[in-house]
């Protein structure tokens, strides 16, 4: 079936550090990508997304790029900042709008000042 | 992308009772998610609830134990049923907005302990 697997963590930087988080999935057809964010006490936030192949998706400095022939996603931020201290989730949808979000076991980012 | 509120944001309840939680949303929407959180866990969705019919459940989850309403296209209820200790978990709700029906927005969450 289909599934996301992200690299565990924690994940410990100083910070202006650069950032890879990696992200790898399995799916049949052509899913959707995200990375979610969760920060600590809150809900989950949408941080950048890619629908199709070669789409790089970007917000507040984070990058990913859709490589559909190594089926990755992998989170890249030049220079991390404390506040960037959160749980990320990587995640795929397949393209029917019914259809569930399937998400990574997420991957605990703390930055040290 | 739509705003989307929880009530309660957390709540610590007895073993045996139940807790109905509420999602509003501030725009009409067809599609509502509602998500378990555990402790230190990823995700999982326990049903989704299309307005004016029976929600479908996933693979684990029973409707006895979460009970869905979705009286209309802006709000919808799940009720945590005779509840125990590993029912302690953030549940959340989602949404698909607008034209973006391949992105879900997820609501704050509401934080659950169990005693």
């Amino acid at each position: 079936g289909d599934s996301v697997t992200q690299m565990e963590g924690p994940v410990t930087l100083s910070e202006e550090a650069f950032l890879t988080i990696n992200c790898t999935y399995t799916a049949t057809g052509y899913p959707s990508l995200f990375w979610y964010v969760q920060y600590p006490g809150e809900g989950l936030q949408l941080l950048l997304k890619a629908t199709k192949a070669d789409d790089k998706g970007s917000n507040k400095g984070f990058e990913a790029t859709y490589r559909k022939e190594t089926t990755s996603f992998h989170l890249e931020k030049g220079s991390v900042q404390v506040s960037d201290s959160a749980v990320y989730f990587c995640a795929l949808k397949k393209s029917s709008s019914a259809s569930k979000i399937i998400f990574g076991s997420g991957t605990r980012l703390s930055i040290r000042p | 992308s739509a705003v989307i509120s929880q009530k309660p944001s957390r709540d610590i309840c007895q073993r045996g009772t139940s807790l109905t939680i509420q999602c509003q949303v501030d725009s009409q929407v067809t599609m509502m998610f509602w998500y378990r959180q555990q402790p230190g866990q990823s995700l999982t969705l326990i049903a989704t609830a299309n307005q004016g019919s029976e929600a479908t459940y996933e693979s684990g989850f029973v409707i006895d134990k979460f009970p869905i309403s979705r009286p209309n296209l802006t709000f919808s209820t799940l009720t945590v049923s005779n509840m125990s200790p590993e029912d302690s978990s953030i549940y959340l709700c989602s949404v698909e907005s607008g034209l973006n029906t391949d992105t879900q927005y997820f609501g704050p969450g509401t934080r659950l302990t169990v005693l």
